[in-house]
């Protein structure tokens, strides 16, 4: 499996709490990305970046904002958790250059806000 | 922009069977990649196999093979002598410039 890892795997926390998705990645890939998925249905992309200190809105509007402040490190911020965001979050980083374009998956965090 | 329809919400096939997986695509570009993703249950998820447009033989990796026709825009996958880890959730996704653009995902079963 690949090494992209996300903190916590499983949440549950309460409407109103501010929470911080964690993704780290150990293969030194400057583009990182977040994805949204439903139970079952497809992904959609909500942040990417390219590198430090940048960061991009995806194609999916998403209240959650990220921070790249290191290569390795891809945070997931929501300032206000509502029940509206329960969903499960992918994390994947590429290698920037290449022409595969292959991305790598961390394991996702499934939250759930009551 | 770029779609990608995957028609088979669930599949199911017995073990040692052959499958196939359907996926269809809509762009106007020329030059693109497409990938098959598995999401195995709880796990990972990790590329199967990839398809650059500008080569025309199709990409096989083991038991895993594409017909890529893409004046049709066509992208499917087969699973041959299927086994049980092969139970997952299949995306195909649609790549430019580095951006994925993936389908509605087919729950596969394979059953003993």
């Amino acid at each position: 499996e690949a090494d992209i890892y996300q903190t916590p795997r499983y949440l549950v926390i309460g409407t109103g709490k501010k929470i911080t998705l964690e993704c780290s990645q150990t293969m030194g890939h400057d583009k990182m990305y977040w994805y949204q998925q439903d139970p079952g249905m497809e992904l959609h992309l909500i942040h990417y970046s390219y590198g430090v200190n940048s960061t991009e809105k995806g194609d999916l509007s998403s209240e959650s904002t990220v921070s790249r402040i290191r290569t390795e490190h891809f945070p997931l911020t929501l300032e206000s958790a509502r029940p509206s965001h329960t969903s499960q979050y992918l994390c994947a980083s590429s290698e920037y250059g290449t022409f595969t374009y292959e991305q790598y998956f961390g394991p996702g965090t499934r939250l759930t806000v009551t | 922009a770029q779609t990608v329809t995957q028609s088979q919400p669930e599949m199911s096939v017995q073990e040692a069977e052959t499958v196939t997986l359907s996926c269809t695509y809509d762009t106007s570009e020329n030059n693109y990649y497409l990938f098959w993703y598995k999401q195995p249950p709880s796990r990972q998820m990790i590329l199967v196999i990839r398809q650059e447009a500008y080569k025309q033989q199709n990409a096989t990796e083991n038991r895993f093979s594409v017909n890529f026709q893409k004046a049709a825009k066509s992208f499917s996958l087969k699973i041959s002598d299927s086994q049980l880890g092969d139970t997952a959730m299949y995306f195909c996704a649609f790549v430019l410039y580095g951006k994925l653009t993936f389908g509605q995902g087919t729950i596969l079963t394979v059953h003993p």
